[in-house]
């Protein structure tokens, strides 16, 4: 059964600084990886997803990438701004095409 | 494309009656999830389709719980004689290839 482990479970950080979200999982047999925002109370929005055969994707100031040998993933949010205060959750699919999830990690930004 | 939707968004309902929430995903999707969220944690996996064909059920899913997916299109899920214990956020998720999309969720209190 994979396990998905998110570290640090919340953030807090000022305006204007690098932010760096980690995810490991226990299976490193994946099909692919996403990323997703959740606002309180909503739905989950996707971010970025990375297909196994890739290293990192790119979106703006996001940037994922994916260890898939080491079971790891780092989501990297730069020049971080308050309106990305939000819950951030990796999902960790496998060939069955099901994800598994992390229990997110919550970020808040001071202004 | 107008993204995947959830009805109702918000669900009270006394213990011992039964809800049914709906789904209706992107058009083109021919998998179809059901998920539910508890506070603080991950999503968790309930049930998913492939067009029509209910796949696989988590052992999450009771006695109690039953989804369908007529046709391969919207789909509900029903929960039958509601606990408290249900009380939870439930995800509805699609995809075709690869990446999946989520409707805004419905939160069910059962009171």
């Amino acid at each position: 059964k994979q396990e998905v482990t998110q570290i640090p479970a919340a953030l807090s950080v000022p305006e204007g600084e690098n932010l760096v979200l980690n995810c490991s999982f226990t299976d490193s047999a994946i099909y692919n990886l996403q990323w997703f925002r959740q606002d309180p109370g909503k739905g989950l929005t996707s971010l970025l997803l990375i297909q196994s055969s890739q290293r990192e994707q790119t979106s703006g100031r996001l940037n994922a990438s994916l260890d898939k040998s080491s079971g790891r993933s780092t989501l990297y949010i730069a020049a971080s701004q308050p309106g990305d205060s939000a819950t951030y959750l990796c999902a960790v699919i496998s060939s069955d095409y099901k994800l598994s999830f992390g229990a997110g990690t919550t970020v808040t930004v001071r202004a | 494309d107008t993204g995947v939707s959830q009805d109702p968004r918000h669900k009270i309902t006394k213990r011992g009656q039964n809800v049914t929430f709906r789904c209706d995903p992107i058009s083109e999707h021919n998998r179809l999830y059901w998920y539910r969220q508890t506070l603080g944690q991950g999503p968790e996996f309930l049930t998913y389709f492939q067009n029509e064909a209910q796949l696989e059920k988590s052992r999450l899913l009771s006695d109690r719980f039953s989804a369908e997916r007529p046709k391969g299109s919207f789909s509900t899920l029903e929960i039958q004689r509601t606990e408290q214990g249900d009380s939870a956020m439930y995800l509805c998720a699609s995809s075709r290839k690869e990446g999946y999309t989520f409707g805004s969720g419905t939160r069910l209190t059962v009171v």
